[in-house]
């Protein structure tokens, strides 16, 4: 069964109104996770890195006032997108660091914004 | 930096064919690799990885894939596809230190007729 579990999985909502994804480790405690973006027919891009009870580090080009994250429990991660616009419709996965083994990756989001 | 090249965009094959998804990588140092694959609307779903040793790499679907260093290559097998193989696939590298950083390529769609 999936280990890495991730909500929705397809929302659709307004242009200015911030949303909401969560990414919940179900067999690790996870002190890092990661969130990708994708765009149609393209690759995964890392937006940032999320670390348990502390910043996210964001990777460039990322505007981390628009692409809000928290980490405040080893289970579960958090990406908020504020104020979306059509732009910022795209697929959002996220993946769990398990120390010596490779990331596992939730389902994804598919985000449309009207 | 490392980075990733998937030449072909999409590979169409007739079922029970043999198919091969071409990967080459580039870094200065030792690398971890990886393929893995995302069905429609899903998340990623590693097939198979190559740290070290044998560079033949077993992997889940029968699918097998095999590192070769002088060539900078880590080509994906199947010697027989079915209907249900269709999906994206992507390879992906990793400095050999952990597997925080993936990089991934573009990702080729395999079409798997009948």
């Amino acid at each position: 069964g999936a280990v890495v579990s991730q909500h929705p999985s397809w929302v659709i909502c307004k242009s200015g109104t911030s949303v909401k994804i969560e990414c919940r480790s179900l067999d690790f405690q996870a002190t890092t996770m990661f969130w990708y973006r994708q765009f149609p027919k393209q690759s995964l891009m890392l937006m940032a890195t999320s670390n348990e009870g502390s910043k996210a580090t964001y990777e460039q080009g990322v505007e981390k006032d628009k692409f809000l994250i928290n980490h405040a429990s080893l289970t579960l991660s958090t990406l908020t997108v504020t104020s979306a616009h059509p732009e910022d419709s795209s697929f959002y996965i996220c993946s769990v660091d398990r120390g010596d083994q490779p990331q596992h990756f939730g389902d994804g989001t598919r985000l449309s914004i009207l | 930096a490392q980075s990733v090249t998937q030449l072909d965009s999409q590979v169409p094959v007739f079922e029970e064919a043999p198919v091969e998804l071409r990967c080459n990588y580039s870094s200065s140092v030792s690398v971890y690799l990886f393929w893995y694959v995302q069905y429609p609307n899903q998340g990623l779903q590693l097939l198979l990885k190559y740290l070290s040793g044998s560079t033949l790499v077993k992997g889940i679907n029968g699918f097998e894939a095999e590192f070769n260093k002088s060539q900078t290559s880590f080509h994906l097998r199947k010697p027989s596809v079915h209907i249900s193989d269709t999906a994206e696939y992507f390879c992906a590298v990793t400095l050999n230190t952990g597997f925080q950083k993936l990089v991934f390529g573009t990702g080729t769609r395999l079409l798997v007729s009948p």
